[in-house]
């Protein structure tokens, strides 16, 4: 079945530090792909998307492009912030079934 | 325009009881979908509505239902409450049938004692 694995946390970086986030997906079909960022006590919010092969998503500065040939989503940002601790999950759309896998998340600290 | 909006935030619950959480979508959506959060088992899928149908249901036992209304409303239940369903629960809506993006609520935290 489809499934989304991602880098175990917590990952812990000073400011202005350059993140990376890995993911990785298995998926039969065609599935888009996507960021969420949770902070805490909250729900999840959508921090950015792909739908199909070679798209780059983007938002607030981060980034992530859909690669196909590596099954991978890895999120981006050159310059993190304090703001930017939370925790981000990979996610992917299945359509067949009308539902998201989601991985196991991954916890940002970023230290000022 | 408003997001999606869960209610209640948080509940806490005797083992045994029931409870109700309700969502209410983004307006003009019509897909509800509704996921489990712990700490051992992150992100886990319930059940998935649409048009009033579910559509789609995770691996959850008998005692977790939902129900979704004409005007997109949807709300789930719990019965037999159990310690082990303490959690977050998720409510996502989407106007794309094919769950392009996904839009979720806050949440309502339950806990069981």
């Amino acid at each position: 079945g489809d499934s989304v694995t991602q880098m175990e946390g917590p990952v812990t970086l000073s400011e202005e530090a350059f993140l990376t986030i890995n993911c990785t997906y298995t998926a039969t079909g065609y599935p888009s792909l996507f960021w969420y960022v949770q902070y805490p006590g909250e729900g999840l919010q959508l921090l950015l998307k792909a739908t199909k092969a070679d798209d780059k998503g983007s938002n607030k500065g981060f980034e992530a492009t859909y690669r196909k040939e590596t099954t991978s989503f890895h999120l981006e940002k050159g310059s993190v912030q304090v703001s930017d601790s939370a925790v981000y999950f990979c996610a992917l759309s299945d359509r067949n079934f009308n539902k998201f896998y989601f991985g196991s998340g991954t916890k940002l600290n970023v230290k000022p | 325009k408003a997001g999606v909006t869960q209610t209640p935030r948080y509940l806490i619950k005797t083992r045994g009881q029931q409870v109700t959480l309700s969502c209410s979508p983004i307006s003009g959506h019509r897909s509800v979908s509704w996921y489990q959060q712990t700490p051992g088992q992150g992100l886990q899928f319930l059940f998935e509505y649409f048009s009033e149908t579910q559509r789609n249901k995770g691996n959850f036992p008998g005692r977790f239902s939902g129900r979704q209304f004409s005007n997109s409303r949807s709300e789930m239940n719990v019965s037999t409450l159990e310690l082990g369903d303490s959690a977050l629960y998720l409510c996502a809506s989407s106007t794309d049938t094919r769950h392009l993006e996904a839009f979720f609520g806050q949440g309502t935290r339950l806990t069981v004692v």
